[in-house]
């Protein structure tokens, strides 16, 4: 265990589903992140959160809606998924004080789209 | 903007050989470099970072990585890999000022042979 802990570890869901991701953290940071980590490509940033707010929106479809109701907890909600939204997708947190620069990840949800 | 390139998309190798990842970067500005694991299943865990001082850093699991700046590199070494090693590598920078966010590049799959 890292100390961010993402559920669920796997997650089928239809095109027409809604579904949420979790993700929470008790390591006391204040910056928190969703990734997107598809086969053969880079590990793509999608949101960013410092202090509950939303910093980036690295232009992702409005499918994936991102929550942060407090610097523990993130949440990313899905509906009308399409197949290439298939993808592990790795939540990760970091402290914004002090000089351990260190991101602590989340061992991912591996989301499949049918 | 930064950008990270591994060049070696994956590297085999013999058991208790030497084994060098390669990593170059592009940026305009001063930047913090990370060394990240995948295993399989797994999130990203980091294996060493650096951020200043000595250009030699050590990591966890016996690797470390020489910051060249002249050159824009961060070659991730191990003197002797063993079976356990067999995993993904992912180099990553983000912007010393901004310090908002980390890009990372495509990754290199290390196969250690028996």
């Amino acid at each position: 265990e890292t100390g961010v802990t993402q559920t669920p570890r796997h997650l089928v869901m239809g095109m027409t589903n809604k579904k949420s991701l979790k993700c929470e953290q008790h390591l006391g940071h204040n910056a928190m992140y969703w990734y997107k980590q598809s086969a053969k490509k880079p590990l793509e940033l999608m949101f960013v959160y410092n202090f509950k707010e939303q910093t980036e929106n690295n232009s992702v479809p409005s499918r994936f809606s991102p929550e942060c109701p407090n610097s523990s907890h993130l949440f990313l909600h899905l509906h009308t998924l399409q197949p290439e939204d298939s993808a592990l997708y790795l939540c990760a947190s970091r402290p914004l004080q002090g000089s351990d620069y260190g991101y602590t990840f989340g061992s991912g949800t591996r989301l499949t789209v049918v | 903007a930064q950008s990270v390139t591994q060049l070696d998309s994956q590297v085999p190798v013999f058991e208790e050989a030497p084994v060098e990842l390669r990593c170059n970067y592009s940026s305009s500005v001063s930047v913090y470099l990370f060394w990240y694991v995948q295993y399989p299943n797994q999130g990203l865990q980091l294996l060493l970072k650096y951020l200043s001082g000595s250009t030699l850093v050590k990591g966890i699991n016996g690797f470390e990585a020489e910051f060249n700046k002249s050159q824009t590199s961060f070659h991730l070494r191990k003197p002797s890999v063993h079976i356990s090693d067999t995993a993904e590598y992912f180099c990553a920078v983000s912007d010393r000022e901004r310090d908002d966010k980390i890009i990372f590049g495509k990754g290199t799959r290390l196969h250690i042979l028996p």
